[in-house]
């Protein structure tokens, strides 16, 4: 069974730095990319970018480019996300999901982390 | 703001047909495949359509996918209350050489 397990939420302040992390089951984690998406509060959905942990390809969102960290570390099936200084705008619930670049698919969501940052 | 475009909300009463549109460009829906996602109130986005109009395993055939040009189109038939959720499209955009979302329909089943 396919599963993508996230970090528990989190609580921080202006400026602070943060890793939250996703790890994978189930399947062969250096054979799929893994997409970083954002929801914040009341709103849709949004790509972040997404990393192949086979080589560590990574493409950001132009967005998000310069604002966050993808990473991954393939002997522990796990991918990251990070910030170096977080504001009251990053906000927000994270997730992870298991992406099919041919086809645009995400066909796995990790269950979440919701991240809040507050003074 | 959204690079695909979605109606914020729908509706219908139990039992009936309801459709989603999701219109974009020919540089994503139009020379990509179109996926489609629920989310439940407080819980994660599942796949719900992909390659335009396959449903995974699991998936009833109540809910359907097309796709003519630059839009795509969810259907569902037979509504249940328990289709109340949050509704999104999504594909790849070549020009931002990333992966894109419309922005959401929420339905309603009155």
């Amino acid at each position: 069974e396919v599963q993508l397990v996230q970090s528990g939420a989190e609580v921080k302040k202006p400026g602070e730095s943060l890793k939250i992390s996703c790890k994978g089951s189930g399947y062969s984690f250096t054979s799929y990319w893994i997409g970083w998406v954002r929801q914040m509060p009341g709103k849709g959905l949004e790509w972040m970018g997404i990393i192949y942990p086979g080589d560590s390809d990574t493409r950001y969102s132009p967005s998000f480019q310069g604002q966050v960290t993808i990473s991954a570390d393939k002997s522990i099936s796990t991918a990251y996300l990070q910030w170096s200084s977080l504001k009251a705008s990053d906000t927000a619930m994270y997730y992870c999901a298991r992406f099919v670049v041919v086809t645009a698919t995400i066909d796995f969501w990790g269950q979440g982390t919701l991240v809040t940052v507050s003074s | 703001q959204s690079v695909l475009t979605q109606p914020p909300s729908v509706s219908a009463a139990p039992g009936q047909k309801v459709t989603i549109s999701c219109s974009g460009s020919s540089s994503n829906i139009g020379n990509n495949y179109v996926s489609w996602y629920q989310q439940l109130p407080g819980t994660a986005p599942k796949l719900l359509i992909y390659d335009n109009n396959k449903r995974p395993s699991g998936i009833p055939d109540r809910f359907s996918g097309s796709k003519s040009g630059t839009s795509a189109t969810l259907g569902i038939t037979g509504l249940q209350t328990g289709d109340e959720a949050d509704y999104y499209c999504g594909t790849w955009d070549s020009s931002l050489r990333g992966g894109v979302f419309g922005g959401g329909t929420k339905l309603t089943v009155l």
